[in-house]
């Protein structure tokens, strides 16, 4: 099946250094989605990249459709201890799916150290 | 907050037992998917329901079913329940349609022990 490979699993920064995770898969998908999720909370969608190659901003966050349409990666900037959460990488599957039927990646745990 | 809610929020059962967790979806939403994350697991996809209609099912067994009600809100059943199904399960409600974004509920803490 299709799958979703995030890396890294987890990462402990310092405050005010940038981040950089990806996502990558043997897959093609049309739409790339970048989540946050909170302990106790659903995942919320931060960025939706709709076209290979967009680059799309949202604040300090950054994401990035690849050229090959088989990954994506979100940058942060200039972290703060709000960013901590875990970020889940997403996408509707190619045959038939929505936002509402996504695969989701294994996710990337951030730590920030204030 | 995203309009979507579910209840319980916490919830022990015992292995055997069968459960019915609740989703109310946001306002104008039709459309209504499931999902089941297991501890330091990305959410998977059970099924969506639309129109009152189970319409896409990910790969989970015929004892996870769904109903979905004329208001939109719905509901997930699992039957014969096993330790495996202890996870957080997700709901989130969407417009028919390929781009409308997807808001997700809270959760529903399910132990089976």
């Amino acid at each position: 099946g299709q799958q979703l490979n995030q890396s890294p699993q987890s990462m402990f920064i310092q405050e005010g250094e940038d981040v950089s995770m990806n996502c990558t898969s043997s897959s093609i998908f049309n739409t790339w989605l970048w989540y946050k999720q909170e302990p106790g909370e659903g995942p919320v969608l931060l960025i939706a990249l709709y076209k290979a190659g967009e680059l799309t901003s949202n604040g300090r966050l950054t994401a990035q459709f690849g050229i090959t349409r088989k990954d994506s990666f979100l940058n942060i900037s200039a972290s703060i201890p709000s960013d901590v959460g875990i970020y889940f990488c997403a996408a509707p599957p190619n045959y038939g799916g929505s936002q509402g039927n996504l695969i989701f990646g294994k996710g990337t745990k951030l730590s920030v150290k204030p | 907050e995203t309009g979507v809610t579910q209840s319980p929020t916490h919830l022990i059962k015992t292995r055997g037992q069968q459960v019915t967790l609740r989703c109310s979806s946001q306002s104008g939403h039709n459309t209504v998917s499931w999902y089941q994350q297991a501890l330091g697991q990305g959410p998977q996809f059970i099924f969506q329901y639309y129109r009152e209609e189970e319409n896409g099912r990910g790969n989970f067994p015929p004892r996870f079913s769904g109903l979905q009600f004329p208001n939109y809100s719905s509901e997930l059943n699992v039957n014969a329940l096993e330790l495996d199904d202890s996870a957080l399960y997700l709901c989130a409600s969407s417009l028919a349609g390929g781009d409308t974004e997807a808001f997700f509920g809270q959760g529903t803490r399910l132990t089976v022990v």
